[in-house]
């Protein structure tokens, strides 16, 4: 059974750019959500996705948006960065969502640096 | 998702069990309590997950009270590897929301 990966593991941005950050689920998961780690702090949920569309958002700007394939990877991009979007990227996969007791299962992690 | 409140900070001595506790009052019925840990600047890892019954995994014990108000993540002989966060998330089983992270519990093993 294949964890959850995600690339890359480092990343360093400037202010104003784009990034695109990616995510492959855990063998026979078919959904990918993604959350935001400042340092010092809990993960926060920024979307999930669920047969290639969203499929519930937390509090994020429409800057953030994401997609997901047909093989269930997903990509999460972030437009016009800013200094305060430097974080740890972390991708969840988990069963269809409405399952009771649905688990999610974390892959290691992008660490972004926004200058 | 119910608010959850832990302590801030734990210790535990090596081998002895660590047990973590956890307050969710406001629990709804079809919420679960979730414990995940991370250690540092990993990705979180699924420890155990409950709704009203006890339950047990190779890594962990999880006590719910009867009322469900609280719960109690017991690791049964801490080792130096165990030093993490642990976050205890109550939510309903499934759904689009993502998990609600607090900022933990950071369970440190002294030797």
């Amino acid at each position: 059974e294949t964890g959850v990966t995600q690339s890359p593991t480092h990343l360093i941005k400037t202010r104003g750019q784009q990034v695109t950050l990616r995510c492959s689920s855990q063998s026979g998961h078919n959904t990918v959500s993604w959350y935001q780690q400042a340092l010092g702090q809990g993960p926060q949920f920024i979307f999930q996705y669920y047969r290639e569309e969203e499929n519930g958002r937390g509090n994020f700007p429409p800057r953030f948006s994401g997609l997901q394939f047909p093989n269930y990877s997903s990509e999460l991009n972030v437009n016009a960065l800013e200094l305060d979007d430097s974080a740890l990227y972390l991708c969840a996969s988990s069963l269809a969502p409405g399952r009771v007791g649905e688990t999610q299962y974390f892959g290691p992690g992008t660490r972004l640096l926004v200058l | 998702d119910a608010k959850t409140t832990q302590p801030t900070s734990m210790d535990c001595a090596e081998g002895r069990a660590a047990n973590l506790p956890c307050n969710h009052s406001t629990i709804s019925g079809n919420e679960y309590v979730y414990w995940y840990r991370q250690i540092h600047s990993q990705g979180p890892q699924y420890i155990i997950h409950g709704l009203k019954n006890n339950e047990t995994n190779e890594m962990a014990s999880l006590i719910i009270t009867e009322d469900r108000k609280s719960s109690t993540l017991i690791l049964p002989h801490a080792t130096l590897r165990d030093t993490a966060v642990y976050y205890c998330i109550a939510r309903p089983g499934g759904g689009a929301d993502g998990l609600t992270f607090g900022k933990g519990t950071h369970l440190i093993i002294q030797p």
